[in-house]
């Protein structure tokens, strides 16, 4: 079985500040992990996915997430967020297959100008 | 690029009414899914399938069913609404490559009163 821990509810930033978004994982088997984002009134938009290539991997709108076996880890970050990143970010695994993905229950992001 | 269409985005519905909720994708895919999302709780996977007429309970399946008789559509049915079924439902599908990201529809906002 796999699950998602991600840290914080909700997290707040200025605009320019780094973005960190800290996502944990539990997999059985080396998991396929993705980022979504959730604008207000809408659907889950696909930010980036690890599959086991590229440890360091680069998503839409500047972000980027750094698969890290030892730590379990999938933190996403952005180096300057803007006020269009506010949003509820999603962190979701799968072992592949026919397994489904597990969510977290969700970071929202705050930008103040 | 992928669509996924739900029939309605906002919909009210009497406590015992019989209620559909339709979602259609373009792309062909075998795969189809369906979860709600509440506050605090992230996204909780209710039925999937994996190819027409085949369907698999998820974590929370108690009070819906569903239908699949087209590859391109796939229906929940609440049998008789119950107001803890007020929630946000969204509809995903994904194909049979071997990333197993999901693409989102836009979501139903269900009220039952």
């Amino acid at each position: 079985a796999q699950s998602v821990t991600q840290l914080g509810s909700h997290v707040s930033v200025s605009e320019g500040a780094l973005v960190l978004l800290r996502c944990n994982y539990s997999s059985s088997v080396p998991p396929y992990l993705f980022w979504y984002v959730q604008y207000p009134n809408q659907g889950l938009q696909l930010l980036l996915k690890y599959t086991s290539a590229a440890t360091l991997v680069k998503g839409i709108n500047g972000f980027e997430a750094e698969f890290k076996k030892s730590e379990t880890s999938f933190h996403l970050t952005k180096p300057s967020a803007h006020m269009s990143d506010a949003a509820e970010y999603f962190c979701a695994v799968s072992l592949g297959g026919y397994s489904t993905l597990t969510f977290g229950k969700g970071t929202m992001l705050l930008v103040s100008p | 690029d992928v669509k996924v269409t739900q029939s309605s985005r906002y919909l009210v519905k009497r406590t015992g009414e019989k209620v559909f909720l339709e979602c259609v994708q373009d792309m062909d895919h075998e795969n189809m899914f369906w979860y709600r999302q509440d506050p605090g709780l992230g996204l909780r996977l209710i039925y999937f399938s994996y190819d027409v007429k085949m369907k698999e309970k998820g974590d929370i399946p108690e009070g819906y069913s569903v239908s699949r008789e087209k590859k391109e559509r796939f229906s929940l049915i609440l049998e008789s609404a119950s107001t803890n079924q007020t929630s946000m439902y969204l509809c995903a599908s994904r194909g049979t490559g071997a990333t197993y990201e999901q693409y989102f529809g836009p979501g139903t906002r269900l009220t039952v009163t």
